[in-house]
């Protein structure tokens, strides 16, 4: 069935180094894709967003790259820092409206070494 | 006011206790949400409130009843709950009814005894 997935489920990165998290998507029919941030004992904190209509998005810090051709989403830190370790989601979301409907992937943990 | 507050923090319960699960917003959205969360796993759906009304409802057992008293309100209430409902409890809140750029509270976590 269609799938929202991640490659990895833990990434372990030195403080100061720059972070890639790696997210795959099976539905072509997404048109809306947001990574989100969860702490410990925290709800998921929305951290930037794309449409399929681009293929890159900048924030502070952080980039968002979209393959529309091989279903792949990725989120880049840089600079990471150890404020920056929390599980992160990937998600995706189909059709438009009231019948949009908005799938998680599985979560990454991302730990920053001092 | 850009939270969405969540209450209580913690919650223990037993199967045949009655308690209610609070959420508020003052941010204007206009779309809220109850998701579940068991540990190390992505939140899951389980109901949607668009303009104050039950627009979506993912099969979720009648032991877990939501309400939408006004625009800024949520609640979740739940009877004769069982241990594997123990979970933590999500309640959101978006600007548009399209589940995008969700705004989630802390949560409940709940135990279920």
């Amino acid at each position: 069935g269609e799938s929202v997935g991640l490659h990895l489920p833990t990434l372990s990165v030195q403080e100061g180094d720059n972070s890639i998290i790696n997210c795959a998507y099976s539905n072509s029919a997404s048109d809306y894709f947001i990574w989100y941030k969860q702490e410990s004992g925290k709800g998921p904190q929305f951290i930037i967003d794309i449409r399929s209509n681009m293929d890159k998005r900048q924030g502070q810090r952080v980039t968002v790259l979209l393959n529309k051709t091989v279903k792949h989403l990725s989120l880049q830190i840089a600079a990471t820092q150890p404020g920056d370790s929390a599980v992160y989601f990937c998600a995706e979301n189909t059709g438009g409206g009231a019948n949009s409907k908005l799938t998680f992937g599985k979560g990454i943990t991302l730990s920053v070494r001092p | 006011d850009t939270e969405v507050t969540q209450t209580p923090k913690h919650l223990v319960m037993g199967m045949t206790n009655k308690k209610s699960l609070k959420c508020e917003q003052h941010m204007g959205h206009r779309a809220m949400y109850w998701y579940k969360q068991k540990a190390k796993k992505p939140p899951e759906l389980m109901f949607v409130y668009s303009y104050e009304k039950l627009s979506i409802n993912e099969s979720v057992p009648s032991r877990f009843s939501p309400e939408c008293p006004n625009s800024s309100l949520l609640n979740l209430h739940l009877h004769a709950l069982q241990p594997e409902d123990s979970a933590l409890y999500l309640c959101a809140s978006s600007p548009r009814t399209s589940q995008e750029k969700l705004f989630f509270g802390s949560g409940t976590q709940l135990s279920v005894l």
